[in-house]
């Protein structure tokens, strides 16, 4: 049982660049979230979804963007990569939301040079 | 966006002392509050959800105790050990949003 798996592990961008990153899960879980670690910051929620076909904006979404088109997957993408989207992201995902448990991802270390 | 407040931001506690601390939220349109365990170099790891004002719950030596009315949460750690040491989270709301957490340092 895989859980959540993210990939890359660790990416370097270009300023400008943009890019894909991976989350999917096996545990056939409706709702699944992005979220990036900052110090002092904690996490903070990006975009989230409640079932294929549905996503919606969460605290600081500017600057990426989420589908879903299958219940497994939930891609975030970077459209044009700026120094201050470099952070360690979490993907997360639940069977009911929020009134069951979150299993993340093991994170993806992003840096923006 | 949600006001989730942690308190404290940083804790040492020597090992064998018991702790706590707080999550504050706002009381209106209440869904669940979610506790999370991080350690340094993880990913963070659920603890507890819960609904009901009053709740109550225990995994070990950590429990949690939930006041939806006045907005507030409490997470007890009885007897620490350094393997507990990693920040706490807490989550209320509709969409899981955190709060900046409490790190807790144990000291051998």
């Amino acid at each position: 049982n895989a859980g959540v798996t993210q990939t890359p592990k660790f990416q370097v961008l270009k300023t400008g660049q943009s890019m894909t990153l991976q989350c999917a899960q096996d545990m056939n879980h409706e709702y699944m979230s992005w979220y990036r670690q900052d110090p002092g910051m904690g996490l903070r929620l990006i975009h989230y979804s409640v079932g294929a076909g549905i996503t919606d904006q969460g605290e600081v979404p500017n600057g990426y963007n989420v589908s879903r088109s299958t219940t497994e997957d939930f891609p975030l993408r970077l459209l044009s990569a700026a120094p201050s989207q470099t952070s360690v992201y979490f993907c997360a995902s639940s069977y009911q939301g929020r009134y069951t448990e979150a299993f993340f991802g093991q994170g993806t270390r992003l840096t923006v040079v | 966006i949600l006001n989730v407040e942690q308190s404290p931001q940083s804790l040492h506690v020597q090992e064998g002392d018991s702790t706590n601390f707080t999550c504050s939220f706002p009381s209106s349109n209440f869904y669940a509050l979610h506790w999370y365990r991080w350690e340094t170099a993880k990913s963070p790891e659920a603890l507890f959800v819960m609904t009901l004002n009053g709740d109550e719950k225990k995994k070990g030596r950590i429990s949690a105790t939930l006041n939806t009315k006045e907005g507030y949460s409490y997470l007890y750690i009885k007897g620490s050990q350094p393997e507990d040491s990693a920040t706490y989270l807490c989550a209320p709301g509709e969409k899981l949003t955190f709060g900046t957490g409490t790190r807790l340092t144990i000291i051998p």
